[in-house]
């Protein structure tokens, strides 16, 4: 049974575009995440949710919108996709104060061309 | 002066061997240690976590950190195949903060 999954695994789309990514936890816990791992393999947080309040928003640009509908969903909306974009995201959760206990998803690979 | 810094490798080593990752951190107000595992095309796993300087064990693998250093190291014992991967030591301050990530070491264990 999958704790953490996401939607699609792969995305293949061109510049401009908008497109959305789904992240779904079944471990019941109440913080979510989302990472970027560049080509370089850097994994770095975007932003950070705890029961559907934004916690941590790090410098990510406008174009991308988190939106967390319930505790075990957070969604990844991203507009006009650039070049740069290409890379590979994460969803992780965690429950309460065991921040450094994270669980992640198996990633969507974005590819834009 | 970036926060982590993690030797990305290659690293490769034949069946059996020890093997020894290390990471450096420049903050000394890190309070957690982690060691996160990534197979190829998958998500990180958590193998390990400390909070307090020293060892600590959990089968073949030994977590060590020196806080008056500032360094973490992760060591394999009796390395097998099945542990060629990523690995990415992680840090954390405390409370609603991030974690900080090292760039990753890429081991490869030989049969």
């Amino acid at each position: 049974d999958t704790a953490v999954s996401q939607t699609p695994k792969y995305l293949v789309t061109q510049m401009g575009n908008d497109k959305s990514i789904k992240c779904e936890q079944n471990l019941g816990h109440d913080t979510m995440y989302w990472y970027k791992q560049d080509s370089k393999k850097f994994l770095k947080i975007m932003f950070s949710y705890n029961n559907k309040e934004l916690i941590i928003n790090e410098t990510v640009p406008n174009r991308f919108s988190p939106k967390s509908p319930d505790k075990a969903h957070l969604n990844l909306h991203i507009n006009s996709l650039e070049l740069g974009d290409s890379a590979v995201y994460f969803c992780a959760s965690s429950q309460g104060r065991t921040l450094y206990e994270q669980y992640f998803g198996p990633g969507t690979r974005l590819t834009v061309t | 002066q970036k926060e982590v810094e993690q030797d990305p490798g290659p690293l490769s080593v034949p069946e059996g061997a020890i093997v020894s990752l290390n990471c450096t951190y420049s903050n000394s107000a890190f309070q957690y240690f982690m060691w996160y595992r990534q197979y190829s095309r998958k998500g990180p796993e958590l193998l390990m976590y400390t909070y307090s300087s020293g060892n600590k064990e959990d089968g073949r693998f030994t977590a060590q950190v020196d806080k008056s250093s500032k360094y973490i190291s992760l060591f394999i014992r009796d390395s097998q195949p099945s542990d060629s991967a990523t690995y990415l030591c992680a840090i954390l301050y405390s409370g609603n903060t991030p974690l900080v990530f090292g760039k990753g070491t890429r081991l490869s264990v030989i049969a």
